[in-house]
This record gives C-alpha cells, structure tokens and sequence, in this order.
C-alpha cells in the first residue's frame, strides 16, 4: 500500500460545479498535509494547507481532514476552467520535513 | 531572487554521459529538497539538506546520484553514467527552516531526457 493514495482520474467537472478531490494517507502519525496544484509543464505551487480535524476554508477552497479515518479532500467551488490542472496531495515526514506525494489527481474544467 | 532558479531547464544526455543539475534556492532559505518526478507521477523524494548538511539522501535510487550545497546556499545534483531510467524532471524545493509547517516553494524543474 503507497503512503499516499490518491484517485489518479481524470475528473471531469462542469464550469461552476464543484469539484471533489480525495487522499487517504497510511501513516497515523502524520500531522499536516499539504495540497499542491501543478500545471501541465510547470512546478507544483501551495494551494492549501491543514493540520487540524475539520474543515479549512480559503476562498473557493476547502480542505476537510479526518485523522481517524486518515483522509483529507479537497473541495473546489464554482469551478473555474483555470481550475484544470493535476492536484497533489503531500503530507511531511514527522521529524523530517521530505514531503511523500501523491500520484495526483488530474482534474477538468468543462466549460 | 523572487523564487527558486532551476539550471538548466532541459538537459538532454547520451546515455553513460555524467550531468550536473543547480538549483538556487530562495535567499535566507535553511533547507533544500531534491525530488525527481516521473510522468504521470507524483514528485518521489531524493534528498535534504539543511543548511550545508546533508541529512536525509535515503531517496537517491543509486551511488550515480550525488548532491552537494558547499556553502549552504545553491545546490547542485550530479548523475553519473545516466541511464535511460534517469530521464524525469528534477525538481528543486526550497523552505524557511526545519518544520513539517513550513511551505516548500519549488522550482521550475530541470526536464531531463537520456538517449
């Protein structure tokens, strides 16, 4: 089993619905998880980031964490098409900061 | 400078030829990542540094691989007698300081292609 499993898709999305991206992760010790947005071609860049249960909300986003079942999504309202891109979900070694990935979930936006 | 610098951003290599990959890392950043991405993959960890000290290389996948941040500040990934499995894009990532907190900013890769 990965560390971190994320539905690779793709997820295909109506402009304005919202999207729902999933990642489950298998250490319990984990504190913190992160979300990263990769373009095609281009680096991943920090979109979201939780370490508490419950929900964090930025904007159209929503980060939602529940350690006991060891599962974090990511909300996106009023989808946009910028909103098309490959979604990371990363979560830090404890004690080290190296981040384990994903395989990231590669997301449309239909206009 | 404004974020972390990548050189060179495409590197394309006969297979056996030795390459060298910099990365400089926002100024005043403590700690450095090295992470390579295959396609379709999410970005696997190779090593850490903080300031001049390598700490973590457990993700190098062979002795061909070698990093390097002499003076704690720029960075340089060497592999040697690169083989076809090489061929990913290598991406830099720079962070304030130790904390599993704090945000790593990346760099725009290196594409790196073996024949």
């Amino acid at each position: 089993q990965k560390e971190v499993e994320q539905n690779s898709g793709p997820l295909s999305v109506p402009e304005g619905a919202i999207a729902s991206l999933n990642c489950t992760y298998s250490d319990r010790g984990s504190q913190s998880f992160f979300w990263y947005r990769q373009y095609s071609g281009k680096s991943p860049e920090l979109i979201m980031f939780i370490y508490s249960n419950g929900d964090k909300e930025d904007g159209r986003f929503t980060a939602q964490l529940n350690k006991a079942s060891q599962y974090v999504s990511l909300l996106i309202r009023d989808s946009q098409p910028s909103d098309s891109a490959t979604y990371l979900c990363a979560v830090p070694n404890f004690g080290n900061e190296k981040l384990t990935f994903g395989t990231g979930t590669r997301l449309t936006i239909i206009p | 400078g404004a974020g972390v610098s990548q050189s060179p951003r495409y590197k394309v290599a006969k297979r056996g030829q030795d390459v060298a990959l910099r990365c400089d890392p926002i100024s005043g950043h403590v700690s450095l990542f090295w992470y390579q991405q295959a396609l379709g993959q999410g970005p696997e960890f190779l090593t850490y540094f903080q300031n001049e000290a390598q700490l973590d290389k457990s993700g190098l996948p062979s002795d061909r691989f070698f990093a390097e941040r002499p003076e704690g500040s720029v960075s340089t990934l060497k592999i040697q007698r690169t083989q076809q499995e090489d061929s990913a894009v290598y991406l830099c990532a720079s962070s304030s300081g130790p904390g599993s907190y704090n945000e790593q900013f990346f760099g725009p890769g290196t594409r790196l292609t073996v024949l």
